[in-house]
């Protein structure tokens, strides 16, 4: 199947500090690729739709100011977390869709954790 | 709303059938997703369904009641290794594929 490569796999950073978050897909053109944001033990919660060249479309709840995406390419989108809290530490996962009806690929997740 | 029902843990036991059953309500609809993940790591495709009936994969078979609103994941021979939470995941009328909280299976020797 095709290939979805988010990095980096966890981070650690300082509260107030600003992370990034990339989402590739290596052999595949994703026009839409999503942002998941997961709890332990819960859901996957649908952050952001992120479509190659256009804005970034948010779920309802979601701080656009806060959690920056990007979508440069049909390769890449970046998550970028700006002035992190602690309860910004959460597991967070990108995935790239070949388009409707079609299965996602997932990134491998990047634990974020704020101290 | 949109709402997804599954089971939170299920328990069985090695070389057994589990099901796992997922009840959903959704604004429109287009198909449904089954993903396994494992602790940790991002999920893995399993299956979709878009019309009634049973889809059967190896070791893994999917059913789907759209009418019902009804899906269940089968698993056969079940291994230490299938332990793992399986998410139901119903894709709406908009295309837009909403995840439930996912069915803990543990699976023992």
């Amino acid at each position: 199947g095709a290939v979805v490569s988010q990095h980096p796999s966890r981070v650690i950073c300082k509260s107030g500090t600003s992370v990034k978050i990339e989402c590739r897909s290596l052999d595949f053109q994703a026009t839409t690729m999503f942002w998941y944001r997961q709890f332990p033990k819960k859901s996957l919660m649908l952050m952001a739709t992120s479509n190659e060249g256009s804005k970034a479309t948010y779920e309802q709840g979601v701080e656009k100011d806060k959690f920056l995406i990007n979508h440069a390419s049909l390769t890449l989108s970046t998550l970028t977390v700006t002035s992190a809290h602690p309860e910004d530490s959460s597991f967070y996962i990108c995935s790239a869709s070949g388009g409707r009806d079609s299965e996602a690929f997932f990134g491998q997740g990047t634990r974020l954790t704020v101290v | 709303g949109q709402n997804i029902d599954q089971p939170t843990e299920m328990t069985a036991t090695e070389g057994a059938i589990v099901q796992i059953n997922c009840t959903y309500q959704t604004s429109g609809f287009n198909g449904l997703f089954w993903y396994q993940q494992h602790a940790g790591e991002a999920p893995t495709f399993l299956s979709y369904n878009v019309l009634d009936g049973l889809e059967e994969k190896g070791r893994f078979s999917s059913f789907l009641s759209r009418s019902k609103g009804y899906s269940y994941l089968l698993l056969k021979e079940l291994q230490m290794k299938d332990s793992a939470s399986y998410l139901c995941a119903p894709e709406d009328g908009g295309f837009k594929t909403i995840f439930g909280a996912g069915t803990r299976l543990f699976v023992k020797a």
